[in-house]
């Protein structure tokens, strides 16, 4: 079956513990990006990837990072996760991300909780 | 994209009714734009989508118009149906890659 994963669902930690929040996907797809979505503002682009190696900033990057190390994974990295990185995030992928009519496939998303 | 307050807008709409969403877009520059839809505890799901080039588009039950001139999209859904309660999204993508999103419209569907 064709899908992005995420993990974990549900994460809870403290302010300063580095975390990673993993996504994968299975369709071969080229684009890659991380979301975050919090009430009244939608969502909002982290960071994305047009393919191995190749990251950009999105609309709010700070405090995030990321790697495309293989096509499949698109890991985020909060170095020092703080109170207000507390929030819904999703991961997402699409066959190259620059056509016209491509899908964009999301993931379950993962739910935050910064203490 | 919009920016709305704490409370999503909500469209309450009668089932078998005709359901009209709207979007205002921010960036002139935009030269595709998405509907996406929302449900509970699920990430977001593609409907449709429409190129600058063009100013109306159809789907199965769903139809997008574009009006560059005000930047305006709108998503108008056919005879609504009890799962086609959600939260629904615009998106805009200008150069570059990076797709912005609407601040969201939830709709109600009515039995």
């Amino acid at each position: 079956e064709a899908q992005v994963t995420q993990n974990p669902r549900y994460l809870i930690t403290v302010t300063g513990k580095k975390l990673t929040v993993t996504c994968s996907q299975n369709m071969n797809h080229e684009y890659m990006s991380w979301y975050r979505q919090d009430p009244g503002l939608g969502l909002r682009q982290i960071y994305y990837s047009m393919n191995v190696e190749v990251t950009d900033k999105g609309d709010v990057p700070e405090g995030y990072k990321v790697s495309r190390k293989e096509k499949r994974n698109f890991p985020l990295i909060l170095e020092s996760p703080s109170p207000n990185q507390t929030s819904l995030y999703f991961c997402a992928s699409s066959l190259r991300g620059g056509s016209f009519r491509e899908t964009q496939y999301f993931g379950p998303g993962t739910r935050l909780l910064v203490l | 994209g919009e920016s709305v307050g704490l409370h999503l807008p909500t469209l309450s709409v009668q089932e078998g009714d005709n359901s009209i969403i709207n979007c205002a877009y921010s960036n002139s520059a935009s030269d595709y734009f998405i509907w996406y839809k929302q449900e509970s505890g699920k990430g977001p799901q593609f409907i449709i989508d429409i190129r600058s080039n063009m100013d109306k588009r159809q789907g199965q039950r769903v139809t997008v118009l574009l009006n560059k001139t005000v930047k305006h999209l709108s998503l108008q859904i056919a005879a609504t149906q009890p799962g086609d309660s959600a939260v629904y999204f615009c998106a805009e993508k200008a150069a570059g890659n990076k797709l912005t999103f609407g601040g969201g419209t939830r709709v109600l569907v009515k039995p």
